[in-house]
């Protein structure tokens, strides 16, 4: 399968600990989105790379959550301290990149936060 | 901030129908839009897609409508099948690339 891949695919955790999910897009995607979708919502964008480089973080996302891709491949998101608010689901999705080009969905992390 | 949204959040149709989900815009600098189907515990996926320089793109059983001087979006599915049933998402892409998505649609196949 040479589409979008999220690992893991569920997650349960202690409110108060720390997660990492990991989105390997497809490979010669140079974009790269990170969102969070709830029950009845439509996906929340958080944040997006080209390559290596972080172009935006959502104001909404508190200093809990960060997300890297060191080398422009696969990205991380973490979120530390977790509280169940943060229940979700996590999406990622990757694009070839600028001049509006589409995007494709991994299947996602579910987060619950207990 | 400006957004994307739908007018009805639940849409029954009969199969065999067609279907037409409704979508407004806000951001009059969006140059892209795109219509996403999204089933029950999977990610969304791509539908089909519409440029600004656009007011109409047919696909395979959809079509996409595009009216800027509004700022409206429809997805029209013909012959509505029950593998239809699913929420669908409007997006718009900004000049930023950033797509936002808004809450979306669910379409309930009536047999």
């Amino acid at each position: 399968d040479t589409g979008v891949s999220q690992d893991p695919r569920h997650k349960i955790t202690k409110r108060g600990q720390n997660v990492t999910f990991r989105c390997d897009p497809i490979s010669e995607h140079n974009r790269l989105y990170w969102y969070r979708q709830t029950l009845g919502q439509g996906p929340e964008f958080l944040t997006y790379f080209q390559n290596e480089a972080q172009l935006e973080k959502s104001r909404l996302l508190s200093d809990r959550f960060s997300a890297e891709r060191p080398k422009g491949s696969f990205s991380t998101l973490e979120i530390q301290r977790t509280e169940q608010g943060d229940s979700a689901m996590y999406l990622c999705a990757s694009s070839l990149g600028s001049g509006s080009t589409e995007a494709f969905f991994g299947q996602g992390t579910r987060l619950t936060v207990v | 901030g400006e957004s994307v949204g739908l007018h009805l959040p639940t849409l029954s149709v009969q199969e065999g129908d067609n279907s037409i989900i409704n979508c407004a815009y806000s951001n009059s600098a969006s140059d892209y839009f795109i219509w996403y189907k999204q089933e029950s515990g999977k990610g969304p996926q791509f539908i089909i897609d519409i440029r600004s320089n656009m007011d109409k793109r047919q696909g395979q059983r959809v079509t996409v409508l595009l009216n800027k001087t509004v700022k409206h979006l429809s997805l029209q599915i013909a012959a509505t099948q029950p593998g239809d049933s699913a929420v669908y998402f409007c997006a718009e892409n900004a000049l930023d690339d950033k797509i936002i998505f808004g809450k979306g649609t669910r379409l309930h196949i009536l047999p």
